[in-house]
């Protein structure tokens, strides 16, 4: 069965600093873009951060230079570095899948929209 | 960036009507649109990409359709199963990937 399992969340002050992990199965990790996406409570979809299959990353501006996205294909796992948090960046963070289609855009070109997601997990920033 | 505007914001319809929402986008994206079905306490859920395309799994009754800046999801024939929020998302080009703010369906 094709999963994704994220780990990590919890409660941290503002500044703080977090490590989320998303464990994947059930599929060739390595072959596929992953995309972190987040929600606040009551809110709308955010996508925050994509990582290729040939290790180039991208965010938006409201995270550049704050989080870190990595992959490490050897244990299936993909990795969000938070640092500096702050409020606004309560919410439950997902990991997802870029699907593949019939024509490659090349790496971290996700054309096709994410397919396959986890349940999320939670960060709370607050004093 | 681009940004994405749905409408409505939010709808109300009875089981068996159709229902249309719909999508806009700031400059044109092509057709690399996409479709998402979310139900509270839940991941959400790819039902349609390239605008058009069913993902694999999901229900005829729902389609897609647009190219440029406009794009629609129409539902054609609504089940209870489908009371959700839709959010449109482009990928067109290189990242950020937005999503638009959402759309909730609500029993009328």
């Amino acid at each position: 069965e094709v999963q994704l399992v994220e780990s990590g969340g919890g409660l941290v002050q503002p500044g703080g600093s977090l490590r989320l992990s998303c464990a994947a199965s059930g599929f060739t990790f390595s072959s596929y873009d992953m995309h972190w996406v987040r929600q606040a409570t009551g809110k709308g979809l955010e996508w925050v951060s994509a990582i290729g299959t040939a290790g180039d990353t991208y965010y938006p501006g409201s995270v550049k230079g704050r989080f870190t996205i990595s992959r490490e294909n050897a244990k299936n796992s993909l990795y969000l570095q938070m640092n500096s948090l702050r409020a606004g960046d309560t919410a439950v963070y997902y990991c997802a899948r870029g699907l593949q289609g019939p024509f490659y855009y090349g790496s971290g070109q996700t054309r096709y929209g994410l397919d396959v997601w986890g349940q999320g997990t939670t960060v709370t920033v607050s004093s | 960036d681009i940004q994405m505007t749905q409408s409505p914001s939010s709808l109300s319809a009875s089981v068996g009507d159709r229902v249309t929402i719909t999508c806009r986008a700031s400059q044109s994206i092509s057709t690399f649109l996409n479709w998402y079905q979310q139900k509270p306490g839940s991941a959400p859920k790819l039902l349609i990409y390239v605008a058009s395309t069913l993902q694999s799994g999901v229900p005829s009754r729902f389609s897609g359709s647009g190219s440029g800046t406009d794009f629609t999801l129409t539902i054609s024939s609504l089940q209870p199963e489908d009371f959700a929020t839709y959010y449109c998302q482009q990928t067109y080009s290189a990242p950020p990937y937005t999503f638009g703010q959402g759309t909730k369906l609500e029993i009328k």
